[in-house]
């Protein structure tokens, strides 16, 4: 079974700075995907980015980065120039070939303070 | 194009009784989940569907019940409601597993 853990419940980050998220996940796939979510106050979900295991190259989108350490089981998102924008619930999620839906960590809350 | 879309947004429910939540996407998606969320537990798999015809158990399948029998829709049954199920509930889709799932709103449901 796929088990998916963020050990930060919250984080704060000054506006225009850079913040790292941590992400550990475990699986006995090799073949599988990661994601990173983000939920605002709004509730609605909404995928930042997402990471394939057999690619070495790590994912990034715009300000968004992530840090993909195969061997570790280790999948941070770090955000750069943080916008006001940005504060929100994010949640680390896994896919593999046992079980075909997502399976989430208990997010990390992030604060922007201006 | 509408994505996915739960209905209805809000419901409050006695316990004891029954409801369907509505789930409908317009992608021709393939995989549908079912989720719930709990503060501090993150969200958790419910029900998913690989295509129409199939179904099986995610985490917390216990006092729900699915079925898919077309692609576009894939409805969650609370059989009897208990007080433990107030929860936010989504529906995703995706049309494959690597892809990343498209969520619908949300469904805030208090059973009292």
């Amino acid at each position: 079974a796929q088990t998916v853990t963020q050990s930060q419940p919250e984080m704060s980050v000054q506006e225009a700075e850079t913040v790292t998220l941590s992400c550990t996940y475990d699986t006995s796939e090799s073949d599988y995907y990661l994601f990173w979510y983000k939920q605002p106050p709004s509730r609605q979900m909404i995928l930042v980015i997402r990471q394939e295991a057999y690619k070495q190259q790590n994912a990034t989108e715009n300000r968004f980065s992530v840090n993909f350490q195969k061997a570790a089981k280790s999948f941070s998102l770090k955000i750069s120039d943080s916008q006001l924008g940005d504060a929100a619930m994010y949640f680390c999620a896994s896919s593999d070939t046992g079980r075909r839906a997502l399976t989430f960590g208990s997010g990390t809350r992030l604060q922007v303070q201006p | 194009n509408a994505g996915v879309t739960q209905t209805p947004k809000f419901q409050v429910l006695k316990t004891g009784q029954s409801m369907t939540l509505q789930c409908a996407q317009d992608m021709n998606h393939e995989y549908m989940s079912w989720y719930r969320q709990d503060p501090g537990m993150g969200l958790r798999l419910i029900h998913y569907s690989v295509g129409a015809g199939i179904t099986d158990q995610g985490e917390v399948p216990n006092g729900y019940n699915v079925s898919r029998s077309t692609t576009e829709d894939f409805p969650l049954r609370l059989l009897s409601a208990a007080p433990s199920q107030t929860s936010v509930y989504f529906c995703a889709s995706s049309p494959s597993r690597g892809y990343g799932y498209t969520f619908g709103s949300g469904t805030r449901l208090t059973v009292v």
